[in-house]
């Protein structure tokens, strides 16, 4: 089956730790994104990736890291600088051609952080 | 930031009635436009993209239309059923990014 995993479903953490995402594609798409959903906001967009090895910063990256190293993977680490940390992430993936550039998206990860 | 807009937040039908939403857009530097139906606890999952002003696109009892010019398109749900309870997103797209703008999203809810 083709699509996106994102592990694990439910996170906890203490505050103060930082704590990694995980998101497989095997879409052979090149592009994947990761956003983030707070209650009565929209999917707000954190970093993405273009190609691997390549990433650029989306509209709230600040305290978070990612990695692209395989074009299957683009891990999101949740740093203790995030000052907000506990949300909902879902991290999607997209081809960088055709006509629409659709993302396709995982099941997403609710993230606690007490 | 460029904000796209979606309405009503939320929404309650009974079954059989049919509803729509509205999705407005910046219409300067636009590519696509994107609708996705999330259901709880899945993923969300497309449902169309449009490019071109006058679009109308289909798939069994929902449809949408585009209107490129002034910033807005309608998600229709023709016979609502139960099942069509979801959050219906919608996207932007600007040209020459991949980058979506996302809607907070209309909540629909189908009363038996």
């Amino acid at each position: 089956d083709g699509g996106i995993t994102q592990s694990p479903k439910y996170l906890f953490r203490k505050e103060g730790q930082n704590v990694t995402l995980s998101c497989e594609q095997n879409l052979n798409h090149d592009a994947m994104y990761w956003y983030r959903q707070d209650p009565g906001q929209g999917l707000r967009l954190i970093y993405y990736s273009q190609i691997v090895n390549d990433f650029q910063k989306g509209d709230i990256a600040e305290g978070y890291s990612v990695s692209r190293e395989k074009k299957e993977s683009f891990p999101l680490t949740v740093t203790s600088a995030q000052k907000n940390p506990t949300a909902f992430y879902l991290c999607a993936s997209s081809p960088t051609s055709g006509a629409s550039y659709e993302q396709y998206f995982g099941p997403g990860t609710r993230l606690t952080v007490t | 930031i460029l904000n796209v807009e979606q309405s009503p937040q939320s929404l309650h039908v009974q079954e059989g009635d049919s509803t729509n939403f509205t999705c407005s857009f910046p219409s300067s530097n636009f590519y696509a436009l994107h609708w996705y139906r999330w259901e709880t606890a899945k993923s969300p999952e497309a449902l169309f993209v449009m490019t071109l002003n006058g679009d109308e696109k289909k798939k069994g009892r929902i449809s949408a239309t585009l209107n490129t010019k002034e910033g807005y398109s309608y998600l229709y749900i023709k016979g609502s059923q139960p099942e069509d309870s979801a959050t219906y997103l919608c996207a932007s797209t600007i040209l020459g990014t991949y980058k979506y703008i996302f809607g907070t999203g209309t909540r629909l809810k189908v009363l038996a």
